[in-house]
């Protein structure tokens, strides 16, 4: 059964903490999103990577690293200069160059 | 910077209702278009997609959306809306020459009352 997995899905972290939120695609696909859902923002790209051991800075990428070892797997981190770090996280993947993404259920990080 | 518009925050509506969501990007030159679609509780899922070819295209659970080029626009429609659509609906644009990467509108919320 092919798709994107996102652990945990519900995540708390204290101020001043690195957290790391997982993401596992097995569709073969080499690139892969992190987006960030706030409401009435709709999602906007933190990083993505369009093959391995590759990653670029998306649109609000302070705050966060990403890693891409294997190709099935996008690990994000965000990390405690993220000023505002809780939200829903939106991992995804393409297969496409025109930008067909199938996205994972996401996590919900709140930050105490 | 490319940006994507979508004129409603909040949209309420009866069952049987037409529906239309207005999506607008900023971009001139070659795009790819998408409309996703959320469900309560789960996945964003694809509804529907414009790459080339007739700028009227067809999704699923009965959605289309028009492009029109000259207003840099690509709409939502579905004649007649069920209870089961209601769901926050985001359209996002590809530019051609940007490999993969896809600028959200900030979503329109459907609630469609029985």
């Amino acid at each position: 059964d092919g798709g994107i997995t996102q652990s945990p899905k519900y995540l708390f972290r204290k101020e001043g903490q690195n957290v790391t939120l997982s993401c596992e695609q097995n569709l073969n696909h080499d690139a892969m999103y992190w987006y960030r859902q706030d409401p009435g923002q709709g999602l906007r790209l933190i990083y993505y990577s369009q093959i391995v051991n590759d990653f670029q800075k998306g649109d609000i990428a302070e705050g966060y690293s990403v890693s891409r070892e294997k190709k099935e797997s996008f690990p994000l981190t965000v990390t405690s200069a993220q000023k505002n770090p809780t939200a829903f996280y939106l991992c995804a993947s393409s297969e496409d160059r025109a930008g067909t993404q199938y996205f994972g259920p996401g996590t919900r990080l709140t930050v105490l | 910077a490319q940006s994507v518009s979508q004129h409603n925050h909040h949209v309420i509506l009866s069952e049987a209702a037409s529906l239309e969501l207005g999506c607008n990007y900023s971009y001139g030159g070659t795009v790819n278009l998408f409309w996703y679609v959320q469900y309560p509780g789960q996945h964003l899922q694809l509804l529907l997609k414009y790459f080339s070819g007739d700028p009227l295209v067809k999704g699923i659970k009965g959605f289309e959306a028009e492009f029109i080029k000259s207003k840099f626009s690509f709409n939502l429609r579905k004649p007649s809306v069920q209870w089961s659509d209601t769901a926050e609906y985001f359209c996002a644009v590809n530019r051609g020459t940007s490999y993969g990467k896809l600028t959200f509108g900030q979503g329109t919320i459907l609630t469609v009352h029985p």
